[in-house]
């Protein structure tokens, strides 16, 4: 296993645009989470699935933010008309079983233009 | 609430000194406890945690941390740096299924 994967690395969008990105989770892991870091932070719980349930949205996840993951194994994270505030790295991790460690992915770099 | 606190942005120190982070935390219970790393352009890696029991863990790449209850710490050390540890240090805590991160601090390794 190679380990938590995502999908673009880099993203560059102009404002009003729509992106999506992708998480391939280690496998047998069950607990899916999307974080966002912006520069010079930490990164900031988004949203977070068991399985195919999503089963907590932050406040920082608005409406034009959207998570799935289908038959619970990848997830996407659908960001709809751009804004410059989006810009940050989108980073996903995945864990099993009731631990919180979590093993996190490269991460995807949106800038918004 | 649940919070972390780094207190210093960023340390500078020498190849072959010792290193210590710290790191603060707000929590209403016992809580888990994690130091990241991040290197540039990189997402996180874990290099220790605390769940329970003894107090001072082990970690990966020679690093160590002590969980204080009565300080509500749980500082990061490393006897002796490398080059190869200049990178951004996390300190986090959570529980159930999700972290809540410090700001990070900055760690430059000066030769």
């Amino acid at each position: 296993d190679t380990g938590v994967s995502q999908d673009p690395r880099h993203k560059i969008t102009k404002r009003g645009q729509n992106v999506t990105f992708r998480c391939d989770p280690i496998s047998e892991h069950n607990r899916l989470y999307w974080y966002r870091q912006t520069l010079g932070q930490g990164p900031e719980f988004l949203t977070y699935f068991q399985n195919e349930a999503q089963l907590e949205k932050s406040r920082l996840l608005s409406d034009r933010f959207s998570a799935e993951r289908p038959k619970g194994s990848f997830s996407t994270l659908e960001i709809q008309r751009t804004e410059q505030g989006d810009s940050a790295m989108y980073l996903c991790a995945s864990s099993y079983g009731g631990g919180t460690e979590a093993f996190f992915g490269q991460g995807t770099r949106l800038t918004v233009v | 609430a649940q919070s972390v606190t780094q207190p210093d942005i960023h340390i500078t120190v020498s190849e072959g000194a010792s290193l210590e982070l710290r790191c603060n935390y707000s929590y209403g219970a016992t809580p888990y406890l994690f130091w990241y790393v991040q290197s540039p352009g990189q997402g996180l890696q874990l290099l220790l945690k605390y769940f329970s029991g003894d107090t001072l863990v082990q970690g990966i790449k020679g690093f160590e941390a002590e969980f204080k209850r009565s300080q509500s710490s749980f500082n990061l050390r490393k006897p002796s740096v490398h080059w190869s540890d200049a990178a951004e240090y996390f300190c986090a805590v959570g529980k159930d299924y999700k972290l809540s991160f410090g700001a990070g601090t900055t760690v430059t390794v000066r030769a």
